[in-house]
């Protein structure tokens, strides 16, 4: 089974409504990263969050990580096209600080 | 601007051959680089870490002598597909952290490369 699960997989909504894409695992995330990826591109970096409880936001984007550090999500306000893209969390569930375990991602698309 | 290189960016070539794709780390020097291989409308998935000076650690069902690692400089780690076919042809990301900042900055991601083998 994955051990970081994404939902949804897909996900198709009109321009200027709101969204929220979840991580949950069964393990501890020491590490929680958010990727945003074009396809067939790299990943752009989007946050990072390490403490439970922790809350972070850039432009429309707020990522959040739950107090148990099993689960995050990501929220998009007034979305917009440029927001399309596939959406991946990776996080280190070995707690070395070195390797990433990605979810199963979510594509969004915008629609005018 | 982009802190991890890679190259190239898309290769064709003919079943049978081996590529080479290169992994660059440009603002720092990297002691680990991770490779990653993504199949259309899936996610990332770990293949092996890329340490310099030494052997490469593998993930489970990766086969070593299929995907050769070699990470001879601590800013360029190198991954050669031995004698490719086209179940190989996929999309491969490399990633690597400056250790100074580990814990603190995210693993920045190359561009990746596309792979089609013929």
């Amino acid at each position: 089974s994955q051990e970081l699960e994404q939902s949804p997989q897909s996900l198709i909504v009109q321009e200027g409504k709101n969204l929220t894409i979840n991580c949950t695992s069964s393990k501890t995330l020491y590490g929680l990263y958010w990727y945003k990826q074009k396809y067939g591109e790299g990943l752009i970096f989007l946050m990072m969050l390490q403490k439970g409880g922790e809350e972070k936001s850039h432009e429309k984007i707020t990522a959040k990580l739950d107090e148990k550090k099993q689960q995050s999500s990501l929220h998009i306000t007034a979305s917009q096209p440029s927001h399309a893209g596939i959406y991946l969390c990776g996080a280190d569930i070995s707690g070395t600080a070195s390797k990433l375990t990605f979810g199963t991602g979510t594509r969004l698309q915008v629609t005018l | 601007g982009a802190v991890v290189s890679q190259h190239p960016s898309w290769v064709i070539c003919k079943s049978g051959t081996s590529v080479k794709i290169e992994c660059r780390s440009l603002d720092f020097q990297a002691t680990t680089m991770f490779w990653y291989r993504q199949f259309p409308k899936q996610s990332l998935m770990l293949m092996a870490t890329s340490n310099e000076g030494s052997k490469a650690t593998y993930e489970q069902g990766v086969e070593k002598d299929k995907f050769l690692i070699n990470h001879a400089s601590l800013t360029l780690s190198t991954l050669t597909v031995t004698s490719a076919h086209p179940e190989d042809s996929s999309f491969y990301i490399c990633s690597a952290r400056d250790p100074e900042k580990q814990g603190t900055q995210p693993q920045h991601f190359g561009d990746g490369t596309r792979l089609s083998i013929l």
